[in-house]
């Protein structure tokens, strides 16, 4: 089974600052690594991904992440972020095997101030 | 653009009254899913169609169904609405099992 963790459900910072949003997962298997974003009263849209390869992943709006094996983690970061930056982000995990649903951590409120 | 369509994107229903949301992609995706997210709360997945086969989670209430008619669309049916189902419900795509989902923008439902 699958498990995400994402420890901060609120991130404060100001802009043009960087920004670390954490995620650790636990599984028995391979898995695929997923960041979403979700903006007010919308769906979730993709940042980036991990499905295997090299260990650093960029996505789109300036983010990227690192995926790291033996700490189980995926932490998502930007060096530097704008007010629109300003949403909620979701780390999420499928295994390669089994039913491959997308497992959803808690989510983290990042909030970009001027 | 090839995208996922949720019709309508606010609905608004009376407690015990049935509804249904729908959702069409244009991805030519296998995989449909239909996910609840309350406030401030993860996507919780409903259920899933793999092409036809219809795949329901352990801990769906029985008051949610589910149809995949073709390919491109998949509804959600709420046969007795009650308070407690008010949420975001978000349907997703996948070309695969365990493949990124895209997802749409989302129907909010309110039940009074």
């Amino acid at each position: 089974a699958q498990s995400v963790t994402q420890l901060d459900s609120q991130v404060p910072v100001f802009e043009e600052a960087p920004v670390e949003l954490r995620c650790n997962y636990s599984s028995s298997v391979s898995v695929y690594l997923f960041w979403y974003v979700q903006y007010p009263n919308q769906g979730l849209q993709l940042l980036l991904k991990y499905l295997s390869g090299s260990t650093l992943v960029k996505g789109i709006n300036g983010f990227e992440a690192e995926f790291n094996k033996s700490q189980t983690s995926f932490h998502l970061r930007k060096p530097s972020v704008h007010i629109s930056d300003t949403a909620e982000y979701f780390c999420a995990v499928s295994g390669l095997t089994g039913a491959n649903n997308l497992f959803f951590g808690t989510g983290t409120r990042l909030t970009v101030i001027p | 653009d090839a995208m996922v369509i949720q019709n309508p994107r606010y609905q608004v229903t009376q407690f015990g009254k049935p509804v249904t949301l729908s959702c069409s992609q244009t991805l030519n995706h296998n995989v449909m899913y239909w996910y609840q997210q309350k406030s401030s709360q993860a996507p919780k997945l409903l259920f899933h169609y793999y092409d036809k086969d219809f795949n329901n989670e352990a801990d769906t209430p029985d008051n949610f169904q589910s149809r995949r008619p073709n390919t491109s669309f998949c509804f959600l049916d709420i046969r007795s609405p009650g308070l407690g189902d008010a949420a975001m419900y978000l349907c997703a795509t996948s070309r695969d099992r365990g493949n990124e989902q895209y997802f749409g923008p989302g129907t909010r439902l309110t039940v009074t």
